[in-house]
C-alpha cells in the first residue's frame, strides 16, 4: 500500500492566489481528516469526513477554507483567497472508522507557504 | 470537553540517558490513548497505543501505561538514541474516530 498520498508537498503562492491541496486515502479507509500544523497553535483539527460526508468542520477557520470529499478515493481542501497566516503544513490522515483503534495514518503533508 | 496536556519542550539529552515526556488527558469515559511520533519533514507516525486502562503500550522501547487514576499517558524510554530525535505527540481518541493531540514535544539527543 502507497499509504495516504498528498499533493503538493511544497507550495509557494501568493496573497490572494486560490490554494487547492490534495489527498488519496488509503485504499478502503473511510475516514479522512484535515489537520493543520502551525509552531504557534500546534496540530488542529480543521475537518473530517465519515464515508464521504463532512461530519464536523468547526475547526476550519473561516469561509475562505473548504473541503470536498467527492467519492471515496480523493479529497481536496481549498483555500480562496490565501492569506499569509495560512501558511503552514497541512496533513491528511485517513482510517477504518468502526474499527475501534482510532489509528490515523498520516500522509507526508502539504508545506504552503503564502507570500 | 476532552483535552491532552503534555509537557514543553525541548527536551535534549544525552545518548543512552533515560527519557519521559508526561502528558495528561481531560475525557469522559475512558478513550484509547496514543503516542505518535514526527521526524523532521514528514508525517506523524504511530508509536503506540494503549485502549483501556492499566494497558502498556510499547514499540522501539518505548513505553506508556494507561493511568486513570491520574488521567496520566507518560511517554518512557530507558535509553535513548540520537536516532529518537523528534517531536512527539500525546493524542486521545474521540468518538468519531478522530484523534485530539497534544501540542507536542521537541525532544534532541546528543552524541
Amino acid at each position: 500500500d502507497a499509504g495516504v498520498i498528498q499533493s503538493p508537498r511544497h507550495e509557494v503562492t501568493e496573497m490572494g492566489q486560490e490554494v487547492t491541496l490534495r489527498c488519496k486515502p488509503i485504499s478502503g479507509h473511510n475516514s479522512l481528516f484535515w489537520y493543520r500544523q502551525t509552531m504557534m497553535r500546534g496540530l488542529e483539527l480543521l475537518i473530517y469526513f465519515n464515508n464521504n460526508v463532512p461530519i464536523d468542520d468547526s475547526g476550519m477557520p473561516e469561509d475562505r477554507f473548504s473541503a470536498k470529499m467527492p467519492n471515496a478515493s480523493f479529497s481536496t481542501l481549498k483555500i480562496q483567497p490565501s492569506e499569509p497566516r495560512d501558511s503552514a503544513v497541512y496533513f491528511c490522515a485517513t482510517t477504518l472508522w468502526g474499527s475501534g483503534a482510532n489509528v490515523l495514518t498520516f500522509g507526508a503533508g502539504s508545506r504552503l507557504t503564502v507570500l | 470537553g476532552n483535552s491532552v496536556t503534555q509537557m514543553e519542550g525541548p527536551v535534549t539529552l544525552s545518548e543512552e540517558a533515560f527519557l519521559t515526556i508526561n502528558c495528561t488527558y481531560t475525557a469522559t469515559g475512558y478513550p484509547s490513548l496514543f503516542w505518535y511520533v514526527q521526524y523532521p519533514g514528514e508525517g506523524l507516525q504511530l508509536l503506540l497505543k494503549a485502549t483501556k486502562a492499566d494497558d502498556k503500550g510499547s514499540n522501539k522501547g518505548f513505553e506508556a501505561t494507561y493511568r486513570k487514576e491520574t488521567t496520566s499517558f507518560h511517554l518512557e524510554k530507558g535509553s535513548v538514541q540520537v536516532s529518537d530525535s523528534a517531536v512527539y505527540f500525546c493524542a486521545l481518541g474521540g468518538s468519531q474516530g478522530n484523534l485530539i493531540f497534544g501540542k507536542g514535544t521537541k525532544l534532541s539527543v546528543k552524541p
